[in-house]
């Protein structure tokens, strides 16, 4: 079936430092590719996404890259600040299933 | 504007009960989905509705049901609770399947003892 992985699980970070997580897909029908934040206790939110027509996006510091080939994506959070420490989600949509497959989550922590 | 609400917030059942998650948003969507969130394990999809009128399986259906009520509302059954059905429970709901953003409900904390 779909199946999302998502590296590292953990990433600890100085602040100004970058970030990057990965994650591969391996539904090669999958062609959108969200990627959520999740503060403690909160509900996760859309951070920035990226579809499959497309290799590359930006949004101010955080940017996201998508390699359909090797069926992997990441995202890259540039000049990290302490507000930007929670737990960060990929996943993968099939548009033919309407499936939303997660990630299992990485936790950033940027240290002062 | 509310967006996607979750009722309840917290729940604490004894083995064996049964209970109804439910959900409404007030967006116009026409997808919507039920995810469980564990340590460790993401957010693993149970059920998803990509329109009115149709239900499928995700990854973890195993132990619950569904029902798109109409539009609006998506509920989540626990005929007979277990244990392992501990965990917080997100409702999402999305424009169109599985193509566009998701937005999530606050979440139900659930207790299994």
């Amino acid at each position: 079936g779909e199946n999302v992985e998502q590296h590292p699980s953990t990433l600890s970070v100085q602040e100004g430092d970058s970030a990057v997580i990965k994650c591969t897909y391996s539904d090669s029908a999958s062609n959108y590719f969200p990627w959520y934040k999740q503060e403690l206790g909160k509900r996760p939110q859309l951070i920035i996404d990226i579809r499959s027509n497309v290799g590359e996006k930006k949004d101010q510091r955080i940017a996201v890259t998508l390699n359909k080939t090797a069926k992997h994506f990441s995202l890259h959070i540039t000049e990290t600040q302490p507000e930007d420490s929670a737990v960060y989600f990929c996943a993968a949509s099939n548009p033919n299933t309407g499936k939303l497959i997660f990630g299992q989550g990485t936790t950033l922590q940027v240290k002062p | 504007n509310a967006g996607v609400t979750q009722t309840p917030k917290f729940q604490v059942l004894k083995t064996g009960q049964s209970m109804t998650l439910q959900c409404a948003q007030d967006m116009n969507h026409n997808s919507m989905y039920w995810y469980r969130q564990d340590p460790g394990m993401g957010l693993r999809l149970i059920y998803y509705s990509a329109s009115e009128g149709t239900t499928d399986k995700g990854e973890v259906p195993n132990g619950y049901n569904v029902s798109r009520l109409n539009k609006r509302e998506f509920s989540l059954r626990l005929e007979s609770a277990a244990p392992s059905q501990t965990s917080v429970y997100f409702c999402a709901s999305s424009e169109t399947w599985g193509t566009t953003e998701a937005f999530f409900g606050q979440g139900t904390r659930l207790t299994v003892v």
